[in-house]
């Protein structure tokens, strides 16, 4: 089995400032993603990444950077934090191919201030 | 616009009835339909899933019908006990694509 480890688990920030989070995984997989959980939201795609120095689009991408610069490693930058924001951001990844499951990190929760 | 959505936003059962847990999409090109369930301060975790190959999948307790025509999908959960509380959400994907895409999800629970 593996593992996705995220860091930090909870992180608090000022309105304006770039926040970094940082997500790694011992799967060996190729595809990443970065999810961010709303409550009543479901789980929106910000930017998911099918190899190392790839990075793709989702859903929710406005506000938000990212790097693959490893195969097991996948940050996601906030790049302007906004006032009383609150989410958990998941990290995840999964094989290559067509429908295999997608595995998540135990998420960083991210509150503004 | 969401391109998979989920009712009802919470659900309660008692003990032993079936839940029955709704999603529809948009997209016709979706091919693969995955369910998750995430409990609390835990993260989402793979529990069945189907292909439009077929209209029903069944595992244990937990199955999924299928509408291709209709573009609409329903987990039913029989005999419900209170560990089956938590929130279920519905995915879908395409092509063989990488871009998951999750409902809102449904937040079950099961009284004893």
């Amino acid at each position: 089995g593996g593992i996705i480890t995220q860091t930090p688990k909870f992180l608090i920030g000022q309105e304006g400032q770039k926040l970094t989070l940082k997500c790694q995984q011992n799967f060996n997989h190729d595809t990443m993603y970065w999810y961010r959980q709303d409550s009543g939201k479901g789980l929106r795609l910000i930017y998911y990444s099918i190899t190392e120095n790839d990075l793709q689009k989702g859903d929710l991408s406005e506000g938000y950077d990212a790097s693959r610069e490893k195969k097991s490693s996948f940050s996601l930058t906030v790049t302007s934090a906004q006032k009383n924001e609150m989410a958990v951001f998941l990290c995840a990844s999964s094989m290559e191919g067509r429908d295999t499951e997608v595995f998540f990190g135990k998420g960083t929760r991210l509150t503004v201030v | 616009q969401q391109q998979v959505r989920q009712s009802p936003q919470s659900l309660t059962v008692w003990e032993g009835e079936t839940a029955i847990l709704n999603c529809s999409y948009e997209d016709s090109t979706f091919d693969y339909f995955p369910w998750y369930w995430q409990f609390p301060r835990e993260s989402p975790a793979l529990l069945i899933a189907i292909r439009p190959v077929s209209n029903k999948k069944e595992d244990g307790r937990f199955t999924i019908f299928f509408n291709k025509r209709e573009k609409k999908l329903s987990l039913h959960i029989t005999d419900s006990q209170p560990g089956d509380s938590a929130t279920y959400f519905c995915a879908a994907s395409a092509g063989g694509g990488y871009k998951v895409v999750f409902g809102s999800g449904t937040r079950l629970l099961v009284s004893p």
